[in-house]
């Protein structure tokens, strides 16, 4: 149990265009959801937490009108990122928590992001 | 000071030995402890999920807490190749579910 997907696993993109990025638990209802972003060899940074039906809440220094979150339903959450720049280039991992432990969080797959 | 500190030092043991790794941390308020296994280019894995003090065994892995030292700790034993992984820690707790991440040990076992 506790599976939670990212769709695409990785995707190239040319600098100015957006990228959408999907996050589903697969077997249980995901009340919160958290995107992270990961460099190589460091530990995984807080972008947002998303509770479903609600506005995101962003982490200080990452800008709402870039990275798009949506989480319209209670297995789904998306990210995306708007006008990419090859500064966005990263890896970018969800996570969900659902009401039977609402402080285990299970990591999707991830999602690598190249931006040209 | 961080709020949870873990010392990222790759750490290289022999197949069979029994690895150790431990994270810090200053905020009282915690009290869910994690380890999560994370393999290159993947989304970390949970492992291990504690509720406040104490030890947790499965199978090779143990998990402790010591709450009163702000201290846990991984051991896994009979350590195999396919255990080389990052192992982060990571912790929540005082009313909110955010997860506060240790930077994460490199383990390498040798065949």
């Amino acid at each position: 149990g506790a599976v939670v997907s990212q769709h695409p696993s990785w995707v190239i993109c040319k600098s100015g265009t957006s990228v959408k990025i999907e996050c589903r638990s697969l077997d249980f209802q995901a009340t919160t959801m958290f995107w992270y972003r990961q460099f190589p060899k460091q530990s995984l940074m807080l972008m947002a937490t998303s509770n479903e039906g609600s506005k995101a809440t962003y982490e200080q220094g990452v800008e709402k009108d870039k990275f798009l979150i949506n989480h319209a339903s209670l297995t789904l959450s998306t990210l995306t990122v708007t006008s990419a720049h090859p500064e966005d280039s990263s890896f970018y991992i969800c996570s969900a928590s659902g009401l039977a432990g609402l402080n285990e969080q299970f990591f999707g797959p991830g999602t690598r992001l190249t931006v040209l | 000071q961080k709020e949870v500190e873990q010392d990222p030092g790759p750490l290289s043991v022999p197949e069979g030995a029994i690895v150790s790794l431990n994270c810090t941390y200053s905020n009282s308020a915690f009290q869910y402890f994690m380890w999560y296994r994370q393999y290159s280019r993947k989304g970390p894995e949970l492992l291990m999920y504690t509720y406040s003090s104490g030890n947790k065994e499965d199978g090779r892995f143990t998990a402790q807490v010591d709450k009163s030292s702000k201290y846990i700790s991984l051991f896994i034993r009979d350590s195999q190749p396919s255990d080389s992984a990052t192992y982060l820690c990571a912790m929540s707790g005082g009313g909110n579910n955010r997860l506060a991440f240790g930077k994460g040990n490199q383990v390498v076992v040798i065949p």
